[in-house]
């Protein structure tokens, strides 16, 4: 068991571009849920997936965002013309319905938008 | 929706133990969590106590859960310069998988 795997660790962008984040899961977790983090802030609920379904989706994932899981194993997260406020690590996190869903993380991808 | 509070900053010496404390509004959940997380890393899960439980003990983790209050805290017991980082309490809410709150840094003292 690898734990949760995300890249890239790091990324700065110019504003304007679009950037695509991957997390992988931990083997046979049919959960995965994508967390924003800001400096001195707790992390906040973007959406989640059960297998290649998102059942839920916060209001802080705007137009600009979208998140896919298509084989119901690894997803991507992309933020599209990223404007500053996006500046934030990114966090993925997975769990398994079947093992009291505890919610395991990855350790986040730095998103810094220049 | 549901609101998870914590203190921001807690200071101990090393030796002594740490308590961190957090209330929660949503007391449907059937579990409560613990994560640590330190400088620049994500989140790693510490412990999480289940709801029909008072008190949960491990290794130099003790969690106490008051329902009634909706108040959960966590105990460290002999506090390591290790342990300096920052504490966060998450509760399922609805929809929400986690509500976390803002978090406790906790700075140990050598």
């Amino acid at each position: 068991d690898t734990g949760v795997s995300q890249d890239p660790r790091h990324k700065i962008t110019k504003r304007g571009q679009n950037v695509t984040f991957r997390c992988d899961p931990i083997s046979e977790h049919n959960r995965l849920y994508w967390y924003r983090q800001t400096l001195g802030q707790g992390p906040e609920f973007l959406t989640y997936f059960q297998n290649e379904a998102q059942l839920e989706k916060s209001r802080l994932l705007s137009d600009r965002f979208s998140a896919e899981r298509p084989k119901g194993s690894f997803s991507t997260l992309e933020i599209q013309r990223t404007e500053q406020g996006d500046s934030a690590m990114y966090l993925c996190a997975s769990s398994s319905e079947h093992s009291g869903n505890t919610i395991y993380f990855g350790e986040g991808s730095w998103l810094t938008v220049v | 929706g549901e609101d998870v509070e914590q203190s921001l900053f807690l200071s101990v010496r090393e030796g002594d133990s740490s308590v961190i404390n957090c209330t929660y509004t949503d007391s449907s959940s059937t579990y409560l969590y613990w994560y640590k997380q330190e400088p620049g890393a994500g989140l790693q899960l510490l412990t999480y106590i289940f709801s029909n439980m008072d008190m949960k003990q491990d290794q130099r983790l003790t969690v106490l859960l008051n329902k009634k209050d909706k108040h959960l805290s966590l105990r460290i017991a002999d506090t390591q310069t290790g342990d300096s980082a920052i504490y966060f309490c998450a509760d399922p809410s609805g929809n929400t998988p986690l509500v976390f709150g803002k978090g406790t840094r906790l700075s140990v003292i050598a």
